[in-house]
């Protein structure tokens, strides 16, 4: 079975710094979608940014980007330029493509804080 | 701008009524999706749905179970309320190979 880890449960930058969230999965599939969730204290998830395995390219998003390693299996979220208006739980997730229904595996979530 | 609805943002029930938690995308997706959301748990998913009348348990469906009658609308029901189903539930839908989009979640406590 698919796992997602997020190795870091709490972190915290200064506004206008930069900060990566780590994470890492597990999965013997080659092709696949990986996301970065983020949930406000108003609680409403929002996808920040979507990644495609088959795509060497990591994907960017403004100040968001990630840094995709396939063979080590790290999909990391890098902040630029932080914002309060960021402070927020950040969730990395995994889907199987092709894989019709599957539901989305889920980290146990990052907290990140925006100290002004 | 497309939208998943929960009914309620904030409910609170007595230990052993039956509760409804309703959901409703207006994307036209075909899955559906339950989760709880606790401190240091994480999301995990209760139910899901792939088509009308259709339902798949996900990790923990015990003390749940959902009704998709319509595309549009998943309901969760706890057929007896109990307190250590006090959370957050968030509700998802999704087309095949793309993300979810989420409601905004209802926070439930049982007393």
């Amino acid at each position: 079975a698919q796992t997602v880890t997020q190795s870091q449960p709490e972190m915290s930058v200064q506004e206008a710094e930069t900060v990566t969230l780590s994470c890492t999965y597990d999965t013997s599939e080659s092709d696949y979608y990986l996301f970065w969730y983020k949930q406000p204290p108003s609680r409403q998830m929002i996808l920040v940014i979507r990644q495609e395995a088959y795509k060497q390219q990591n994907a960017t998003e403004n100040r968001f980007s990630v840094n995709f390693q396939k063979a080590a299996k790290s999909f990391s979220l890098k902040i630029s330029d932080s914002q309060l208006g960021d402070a927020a739980m950040y969730f990395c997730a995994y889907r199987r493509r092709y894989s019709g229904n599957t539901p989305l595996v889920f980290g146990k979530g990052t907290r990140l804080s925006v100290i002004a | 701008d497309v939208k998943v609805t929960q009914s309620s943002r904030y409910l609170v029930k007595r230990t052993g009524e039956k509760v409804f938690l309703e959901c409703v995308q207006d994307m036209d997706h075909e899955n559906m999706f339950w989760y709880r959301q606790d401190p240091g748990l994480g999301l995990r998913l209760i139910y899901f749905s792939y088509d009308v009348k259709m339902k798949e348990k996900g990790d923990i469906p015990e003390g749940y179970s959902v009704s998709r009658e319509k595309k549009e609308r998943f309901s969760l029901i706890l057929e007896s309320a109990s307190t250590n189903q006090t959370s957050m539930y968030l509700c998802a839908s999704s087309t095949e190979n793309y993300g979810y989009t989420f409601g905004s979640g209802t926070r439930l406590t049982v007393v």
